[in-house]
């Protein structure tokens, strides 16, 4: 069965340094998404991508986030200068449609970052 | 803004019991998501729907969309079944494309 797939499952960061969350989003889809999870609160939503553009993105997506498609499989999410609140689980999702057609998510494992 | 709530937050149960998670929307969807996450935090989708109901073996989910409540019942639950369910809103206005989700429901079966 096609899977998103996210690496690494967990990274380790020195405040204010640069990281990047990586994801395959499954081949066939063209609608991808970044959300984070910060430990004990519910799932938010970060950004929305499609056709190598941001369509939608939200208030927590701030400067200090992009995204980017560097080539025909990967989807990265990096932070420039992370901060002890980006402590999150990061969730990479994709679908075939855009979701307000009521299509089906299919999410990633989750990559939990640790900012020390 | 589209706000959801889901409840109840911990449910502890019985192998065996029929098991009941809710989930209440604030502004129209087009479609409600139910998502199951295990401990170690990977999100699975068990459900979309955006009317009536929908069977996936011992899972069961129904929406009213008149009310904006949808319901996650497990049937014969079992150990196997403990996770944290999330319901998450997929909006119906033009714009809006990330889900709108719940806090989740803990959910223990044991033994």
């Amino acid at each position: 069965e096609p899977e998103v797939t996210q690496t690494p499952s967990h990274q380790v960061t020195q405040m204010g340094q640069e990281v990047i969350l990586r994801c395959v989003p499954i081949s066939n889809h063209l609608y991808f998404y970044w959300y984070r999870q910060i430990l004990g609160q519910k799932v938010e939503f970060l950004v929305s991508f499609y056709n190598n553009e941001i369509s939608e993105k939200s208030e927590i997506f701030d400067d200090q986030f992009s995204v980017e498609r560097p080539d025909g499989s990967n989807f990265t999410l990096k932070i420039r200068s992370t901060k002890l609140e980006d402590s999150a689980m990061y969730f990479c999702a994709s679908s075939e449609q855009p979701r307000r057609m009521n299509t089906e998510a299919f999410f990633g494992q989750g990559t939990r970052l640790t900012v020390v | 803004k589209n706000e959801v709530e889901q409840s109840p937050q911990n449910l502890t149960a019985q192998e065996g019991e029929f098991i009941t998670i809710n989930c209440s929307y604030s502004v129209g969807i087009s479609a409600l998501h139910w998502l199951q996450q295990h401990p170690g935090g990977g999100i699975v989708s068990l459900f979309m729907l955006s009317s009536g109901k929908k069977k996936h073996g011992r899972l069961i989910a129904t929406i009213n969309i008149q009310e904006k409540h949808s319901s996650l019942h497990i049937t014969a639950s079992h150990p196997r079944d403990s996770a944290v369910y999330i319901c998450a809103a997929a909006h119906s206005g033009g714009g809006a494309d990330g889900l709108t989700f719940g806090k989740g429901t803990h959910l223990i079966i044991q033994p």
